[in-house]
């Protein structure tokens, strides 16, 4: 079972709606991280929170924005998508150890659908 | 240039044999390499992980890792039909970790 805990599972919103992912770990990890995985394509880093800092790939449209409430928590919060917008976003947590990054263990995921 | 690259596949290898799946990366200063497994519709989970220079085995998988020619290898032995999924390489630099595109492996009975 993982330790990474994701909800809800699945949701369909519409391109008007406000939602939020949640993504919850119990292991210590210190960074924190949101993917997007499209069908048949490898996942795609979105935010990663780390030693209290957010990093964001830039190429992430706004209408995705991330809130750590907590250092076991991580939020993706939603609003105003697209249908591209649709796809698997992953959750994942790992332990850093110095300048070395360990071992990501990823949630089960939240199958977005936009409609 | 791709980051991380991985030949798509599909590899198919029988029952039994040894699958070879192989991950090329750019950033020299990359610290910390995985191999994830992933099922199709289901989340990627780690299969093994290398931070330094040769083999490091597990059961019946091995990672090979060789910095100077930026190359990180995955052998399978024994392979079994349950091995059938998508190959993830994962590749840290940094803060964050890249994904190659995945190799899909099948391994037929």
């Amino acid at each position: 079972d993982t330790e990474v805990t994701q909800t809800p599972k699945h949701l369909v919103m519409g391109m008007t709606n406000k939602k939020s992912l949640k993504c919850e770990q119990h292991m210590g990890h210190r960074a924190m991280y949101w993917y997007k995985q499209k069908a048949k394509k490898p996942p795609e880093l979105m935010f990663v929170y780390s030693y209290e800092k957010l990093s964001i790939n830039e190429s992430v449209p706004s209408r995705f924005s991330p809130e750590c409430p907590n250092s076991s928590l991580l939020n993706l919060h939603l609003h105003a998508l697209q249908p591209e917008d649709s796809a698997l976003y992953l959750c994942a947590s790992s332990q850093e150890s110095g300048r070395r990054y360990a071992e990501a263990f990823f949630g089960q995921g939240t199958r977005l659908t936009v409609v | 240039q791709k980051e991380v690259e991985q030949n798509s596949g599909p590899l198919s290898v029988p029952e039994g044999a040894i699958a070879s799946l192989n991950c090329t990366y750019s950033d020299r200063g990359s610290q910390s390499f995985f191999w994830y497994r992933q099922y199709s519709g289901k989340s990627p989970e780690l299969i093994m992980f290398i931070y330094s220079n040769g083999d490091k085995e597990d059961g019946r998988f091995t990672a090979q890792l060789n910095k100077a020619s930026q190359y990180v290898s995955l052998l399978i032995r024994d392979s079994q039909p349950s091995d059938s999924a998508t190959y993830l390489c994962a590749v840290i630099a940094l803060l964050d970790m890249r994904f190659g595109a995945g190799t899909r492996l099948t391994v037929k009975p």
